[in-house]
């Protein structure tokens, strides 16, 4: 079974909206942690949040948020205040106990000016 | 400050060469492991490590073999290239412990198997 799940293949956002990035999971392990990470088009993995299964508040990160909803085993990324430079696939992953991680397939994002 | 070193950035082969990728990290993580991304699939994780002398299979192990002789380097070797290979590889490495430690990423190995 999929771990991970976006269902977003890609997404158009204008400059200087919000974009919100959608990100479902499937464990049993009580204890993970929900990541996401950007890939612009030069290719490297850039993390930019982090969430634990134990946090009792949204993470956030300068204009990257992240809507937790641990009953849902959902972890959506939301990036305010879009820019040009957000342009880039987007992965959500999950590291469970055994220190593995699972990506999703990710989401590509396109700011528009 | 290098951070995950990965060599080399772009590779060519044969169908039935063999040949490693290297990647090193400064970091002093004990947790190191190699995933391979393709179109529409994400990363997949191919081998991973807990520690020197530690090693395991991740989701697509075959086709490859890993080493970890010392806890900077963690080399990945193909040992008969096949076209189904050709994909963008990835080294990563993090610290064990709790879950909230991020995996930091090489830049990559593109690789093409003709």
């Amino acid at each position: 079974a999929q771990k991970i799940t976006q269902t977003q293949p890609g997404m158009f956002v204008q400059e200087k909206e919000a974009v919100t990035l959608d990100c479902t999971y499937d464990t049993s392990d009580p204890s993970y942690g929900l990541f996401w990470y950007k890939q612009p088009s030069s290719g490297e993995m850039i993390f930019l949040i982090y969430q634990g299964s134990y946090d009792q508040q949204n993470a956030t990160e300068g204009r990257y948020s992240l809507n937790f909803q641990k009953a849902r085993k959902s972890a959506n990324l939301v990036i305010s205040a879009s820019q040009l430079g957000d342009s880039a696939m987007y992965f959500c992953a999950m590291r469970e106990n055994d220190y593995k991680l699972s990506f999703g397939a990710g989401t590509t994002v396109t700011v528009r000016a | 400050n290098a951070g995950v070193t990965q060599t080399p950035k772009f590779q060519v082969l044969k169908t039935g060469q063999s040949m490693t990728l290297q990647c090193a990290q400064d970091m002093n993580h004990e947790y190191m492991s190699w995933y391979r991304q393709d179109p529409g699939m994400g990363l997949r994780l191919i081998h991973y490590s807990v520690g020197a002398g530690i090693t395991d299979q991740g989701e697509v192990p075959n086709g490859y073999n890993v080493s970890r002789s010392t806890t900077e380097d963690f080399p990945l070797r193909l040992l008969s290239a096949a076209p189904s290979q050709t994909s963008v590889y990835f080294c990563a490495s993090s610290y064990s412990g709790p879950n909230n430690q991020p995996q930091h990423f090489g830049d990559g190995t593109r690789l093409s198997i003709l």
